[in-house]
């Protein structure tokens, strides 16, 4: 069983909707992230939490750290959002590494 | 402020052969993080570099080593290429510590043959 699991795989949504993804995770952590990588390859990094609620733009992300379990939701989906959104978590007590989710492939349609 | 930049962008190699690649970090970042990313596997951490010292590596095997300069620059260098080496591979930078944000640079794409 994966240490970071993420839902759906895979999200098809019409512009101007609510989309919401889901990420759990089975260890304790310090920090989790959310990434967004675009076709191409390059990885932005959206979020970094380790408590609470974030909001940029028309994104928001929350965690409830004793439930261990992260969301990321947008508001006003636009075709520029399709992306694979990654959640990744900083386990408690390590330096450097991230365990990262496998990804949730968002596309969105005009 | 430039962001992080790797070189090469694109490379092909062949089995048994080495390759390294380069990581140059946002002005001012002495923390450099890489990472592989695979279909199969998704991202997976390689090592963590702060001032000139490695501060944690992943489950990788020996053959995968790096290293970091004074002026923060670090390179990767992967001995013996077998093909489930290809992959792209990511750094990252940040202020001090890779529990920062960390910003990607745009990938090396590797394929081996």
């Amino acid at each position: 069983k994966n240490e970071v699991e993420q839902s759906p795989q895979n999200l098809t949504a019409q512009e101007g909707e609510f989309i919401t993804i889901n990420c759990s995770y089975s260890v304790g952590i310090s920090a989790l992230h959310w990434l967004q990588q675009h076709p191409g390859g390059g990885i932005v990094s959206l979020f970094m939490l380790s408590s609470g609620k974030k909001k940029h733009g028309r994104l928001i992300a929350t965690i409830n750290i004793q439930e261990k379990h992260s969301s990321l939701h947008i508001t006003a989906s636009h075709p520029r959002d399709s992306a694979v959104y990654i959640c990744a978590v900083r386990v408690n007590g390590s330096q450097g590494n991230l365990i990262f989710g496998k990804g949730t492939k968002l596309s969105v349609k005009p | 402020k430039a962001g992080v930049t790797q070189t090469p962008r694109y490379l092909i190699k062949t089995r048994g052969q080495q390759v390294t690649l380069s990581c140059s970090p946002i002005s001012g970042h002495r923390s450099v993080s890489w990472y592989q990313q695979t279909p199969g596997q998704g991202l997976q951490f390689l090592f963590e570099y702060f001032s000139e010292t490695q501060r944690n590596k992943g489950n990788f095997p020996g053959r995968f080593s790096g290293r970091q300069f004074s002026n923060s620059r670090s390179e990767m260098n992967v001995s013996t290429l077998e093909l489930g080496d290809s992959a792209l591979y990511l750094c990252a930078s940040s202020w001090e510590r890779s529990q920062e944000t960390q910003y990607f640079g745009p990938g090396t794409r590797l394929l081996v043959l």
